[in-house]
């Protein structure tokens, strides 16, 4: 059965602090896709990554596929309270199935 | 991209009481998921359509849950009768075949069975 367990669970921060966001699993992901979830709204996709070793950079929030694809990690410099939210780690589950699952997500609290 | 419609948004039942909520726009050739999410269990899938066709609903208690697209661009979780242990939100989601597109998420229905 795929897995992905994210670590911490729980993030609380101040504002400037930089930070970083595991997602691990012992199974090999084709690929795996990072979301951002506000309260009282769904997750909402930040990025994809595809290729072992691969770095994607949005702003402040730098990606990273481990070699061995079976690991990622989201960092954020200089967090901002906007960046509160769950943040999400997903894979897909199966081939060629559409079907993802997920981690179960790292609360971030980022306090002014 | 067109946004995920879902409504409720919110809905307080009372057990035993039949709960319908629908998802809104689904274009005829995506795939549409229905998830839930509990602070325990996180996000947990409960079944997922292509072109209108169930795929897989093996997440879903049966006996009480029912998923169906009445048409191309709506989707339904159907939940006869409620019970407390029910309480979540739940999420649809649009994905495409090419799953690295993603997924849309709608922004959930938060429902409660008292």
């Amino acid at each position: 059965t795929q897995l992905l367990e994210q670590s911490p669970q729980f993030l609380s921060i101040q504002e400037g602090e930089n930070l970083t966001v595991y997602c691990n699993s012992s199974s090999v992901f084709s690929s795996l896709q990072w979301y951002r979830q506000e309260p009282g709204e769904g997750p909402v996709l930040l990025v994809t990554v595809v290729t072992g070793g691969e770095v994607k950079k949005l702003k402040r929030l730098t990606f990273q596929f481990g070699d061995a694809r079976k690991d990622s990690s989201l960092h954020i410099t200089a967090a901002q309270p906007g960046d509160t939210g769950l943040y999400l780690c997903a894979g897909p589950s199966g081939s060629n199935t559409g079907k993802l699952i997920f981690g179960q997500g790292t609360t971030l609290q980022v306090k002014p | 991209d067109a946004r995920v419609t879902q409504t409720p948004r919110h809905k307080v039942t009372e057990m035993g009481q039949e709960v319908t909520m629908r998802c809104q726009p689904i274009l005829g050739h995506n795939t549409v998921f229905w998830y839930r999410q509990t602070m325990m269990q996180g996000l947990e899938l409960l079944a997922y359509f292509r072109n209108r066709a169930p795929l897989d609903d093996s997440g879903m208690p049966k006996d009480r849950f029912s998923a169906e697209m009445p048409d191309a661009t709506l989707a339904t979780l159907k939940i006869q009768p409620s019970e407390p242990r029910d309480s979540a939100v739940y999420f649809c989601a649009r994905g495409t075949f090419g799953w690295n597109g993603g997924y849309t998420f709608g922004s959930g229905t938060r429902l409660t069975v008292v």
